[in-house]
């Protein structure tokens, strides 16, 4: 299976800052990743698609990168309903597989 | 709109079996595979496997090959699960999706004498 390895597992950041979310897969996914947000007691939320691609609604503060195998989710001009859990998604090659979180707070 | 509109919290002894259901409205039921991930506290995310809804064929994750069956009913565009031989490790919410963009609201499911 391949791995995905999220981090940091939690930040901390004020209001108005840029944060920055990375997963690390350990083969290549060919820019088959997803990122989600997911609220207490809801279902995740798709942000960014095909590694870079906005999904339609979603703040443009949002933004998704990659390099290699590092995948990056950055969050620019952090808002108070930002802080929730974040998570990707590998879906090159079954089984799909998750990062484990990361959780945001504010500072 | 599509939607996936998930049964209701489950309740379970260890070693009997649930079948949760996930109705699709909104498309055509048959045209997209329905997957179904576990969500706990513990391990994450971590995906099940997907049903064709068309043909019926399926794919699961090793991990979850004898614990999970997954079936269809094409009349009422209902994709379900199964989890049998239930133990305290089930516990969890599971998800329903059709693919990355539309995700059921999740059913906790709670093994538990």
């Amino acid at each position: 299976d391949i791995q995905m390895t999220q981090s940091p597992a939690s930040l901390s950041a004020s209001l108005g800052e840029t944060v920055t979310i990375e997963c690390l897969a350990s083969e290549d996914i060919y820019s088959n990743l997803a990122w989600y947000q997911q609220k207490p007691g809801k279902s995740p939320q798709l942000l960014i698609y095909d590694a870079s691609s906005l999904q339609d609604g979603v703040p443009s503060r949002f933004s998704g990168s990659e390099s290699g195998t590092q995948y990056s989710l950055e969050i620019n001009s952090l808002q108070s309903e930002d802080a929730v859990t974040y998570f990707c998604q590998q879906h090159h090659d079954y089984p799909y597989t998750f990062g484990a979180g990361t959780k945001l707070e504010l500072k | 709109q599509v939607q996936l509109q998930q049964s209701g919290a489950e309740l379970a002894k260890p070693g009997s079996s649930v079948k949760i259901s996930c109705k699709a409205s909104g498309y055509t039921f048959t045209s997209y595979d329905i997957s179904w991930i576990k969500q706990t506290t513990g391990q994450g995310l971590e995906y099940i496997g997907y049903i064709n809804t068309g043909s019926g064929g399926t794919y699961y994750n090793e991990k979850f090959k004898g614990k999970a069956t997954l079936t269809v009913d094409k009349s009422s565009s209902t994709a379900f699960m199964q989890l049998s031989s239930l133990t305290p490790e089930d516990t969890a919410v599971y998800y329903c999706a059709r693919g990355a963009r539309y995700w059921g609201q999740g059913v906790m499911v709670t093994v538990s004498s």
